[in-house]
């Protein structure tokens, strides 16, 4: 079965300490997505990237960090510097991202707590 | 800049009744438009898309077509169910550059009672 899968499904962290959000798609799809979801809110746009080694911010990058080394795998790093991080995230991919027809497609999220 | 508007929840609705879902937005150019449920502690899931004017989009019984006249997305279903109980949200695809961004509005709860 193609899909995204995320892991793990809820994440603890302390105050203070960075942790890692995996992502990974068995698609073949060349573009990848990191959204966060706040309570209420829709989703808003953390980092993308469109090919192996290159990634660009999206609209709310700070005290985010992300890598894509190989095509099927986009791991989310979220930092000390993240003034906010409690929400739930979500990543996606899309067969190129560069057509306003793609298509996103959507792994179950990681739901992370701050303690 | 580009943006979409949906109406508030929640929609509270009875199984077998009429649901619409409106949605509007402001883009330049002509984007391509979404639909997305979420389901309770769930990801995003493709419920359909238009991708011109003039275009309907539909699955699992939902319907919206792409009114570029009126700016709008409006979701609708004949005939609902408790398991269509969810989150939905529009959304459409803005090209940044050579970047097609997904731009959400906030979500609508439906939820529906037996």
């Amino acid at each position: 079965d193609g899909g995204i899968t995320q892991s793990p499904k809820y994440l603890f962290r302390k105050e203070g300490q960075n942790v890692t959000l995996s992502c990974e798609q068995n698609l073949n799809h060349d573009a990848m997505y990191w959204y966060r979801q706040d309570p209420g809110q829709g989703l808003r746009l953390i980092y993308y990237s469109q090919i192996v080694n290159d990634f660009q911010k999206g609209d709310i990058a700070e005290g985010y960090s992300v890598s894509r080394e190989k095509k099927e795998s986009f791991p989310l790093t979220v930092t000390s510097a993240q003034k906010n991080p409690t929400a739930f995230y979500l990543c996606a991919s899309s067969i190129e991202g560069t057509f306003q027809t793609d298509t996103q497609y959507f792994g179950p999220g990681t739901r992370l707590t701050v303690l | 800049g580009d943006s979409v508007t949906q109406m508030e929840g929640p929609v509270t609705l009875s199984e077998e009744a009429f649901l619409t879902i409106n949605c509007t937005y402001t883009a330049t150019g002509y984007p391509s438009l979404f639909w997305y449920v979420q389901y309770p502690g769930e990801g995003l899931q493709l419920l359909l898309k238009a991708t011109k004017a003039d275009d309907k989009g539909s699955n699992k019984g939902f319907e919206a077509t792409y009114r570029k006249e009126t700016t709008s997305f409006h979701l609708e279903k004949g005939s609902v169910q408790v398991s269509d109980s969810a989150v939905y949200f529009c959304a459409l695809t803005h090209l940044s550059g050579n970047t097609g961004k997904l731009i959400f509005g906030q979500g609508t709860t439906l939820q529906v009672k037996p």
